[in-house]
């Protein structure tokens, strides 16, 4: 069957620190993955877009890796800030024609830096 | 500020009854998208809307209809509500159907229903 997967428990780093956060997925071919980042009560927020043909995009103190091979994405936040502490969302997008724009979503890892 | 507006921002229904949900998609986007997003879930994607028709749909039942105007603006209508439906409705705006470009979301429509 078809799944996408966060880490599934609260992630919890020291300010300053590299936050990793992971997106497995099985049974999907995505042409591209993009990761949201979602404040309580508020919408998803688009941080990055990553193609199935890259392999690492960089944005700031952001980081995306895509492995079409082993069906993984990770997620880097370095030097890591209280103002970071969010949930972040990964999508796949680009998955079968005549779908429209459909994203499908992973269910959020949520992540906590303390100072 | 993404520009995309909801409303109403939060609603209260009983079970059995209708609900209609607003969207307004940021300036310039033709492509209006709407997900549903249980409590401690990412969103799940219901149907697009494309130049006021229908583009692509997900696993939802047919009593969850919309529309998109010539404004761009849209609407999301549930009829027979059931407890299940309880959720944050979001919409998302976007550019071109089917692309890779981001979606902008507006801040969602809580519902409850009792």
């Amino acid at each position: 069957s078809q799944k996408i997967e966060q880490n599934s428990e609260a992630l919890n780093i020291q300010e300053g620190k590299t936050a990793t956060l992971t997106c497995n997925y099985t049974n999907y071919s995505p042409a591209y993955l993009q990761w949201y980042r979602q404040d309580p009560g508020r919408g998803p927020v688009f941080l990055l877009l990553i193609r199935e043909n890259e392999k690492e995009k960089r944005k700031e103190r952001l980081k995306v890796t895509f492995d079409t091979t082993l069906k993984q994405s990770l997620f880097h936040i370095t030097a890591s800030q209280p103002a970071d502490s969010a949930t972040y969302l990964c999508a796949l997008g680009g998955l079968i024609y005549n779908q429209g724009g459909k994203l499908i979503f992973g269910q959020g890892t949520e992540l906590s830096v303390k100072p | 500020e993404t520009g995309v507006t909801q409303s109403p921002t939060h609603l209260i229904k009983t079970r059995g009854q209708q609900v209609t949900l607003r969207c307004s998609s940021q300036s310039g986007h033709n492509t209006v998208s709407w997900y549903q997003q249980a409590l401690g879930q990412g969103p799940q994607f219901i149907f697009q809307y494309y130049r006021e028709e229908e583009n692509g749909r997900g696993n939802f039942p047919p009593r969850f209809s919309g529309l998109q105007f010539p404004n761009y603006s849209s609407e999301l209508n549930v009829n027979a509500l059931e407890l299940d439906d309880s959720a944050l409705y979001l919409c998302a705006s976007s550019h071109i159907p089917g692309s890779p470009y981001e979606q902008y979301f507006g801040p969602g429509t809580r519902l409850t229903v009792t």
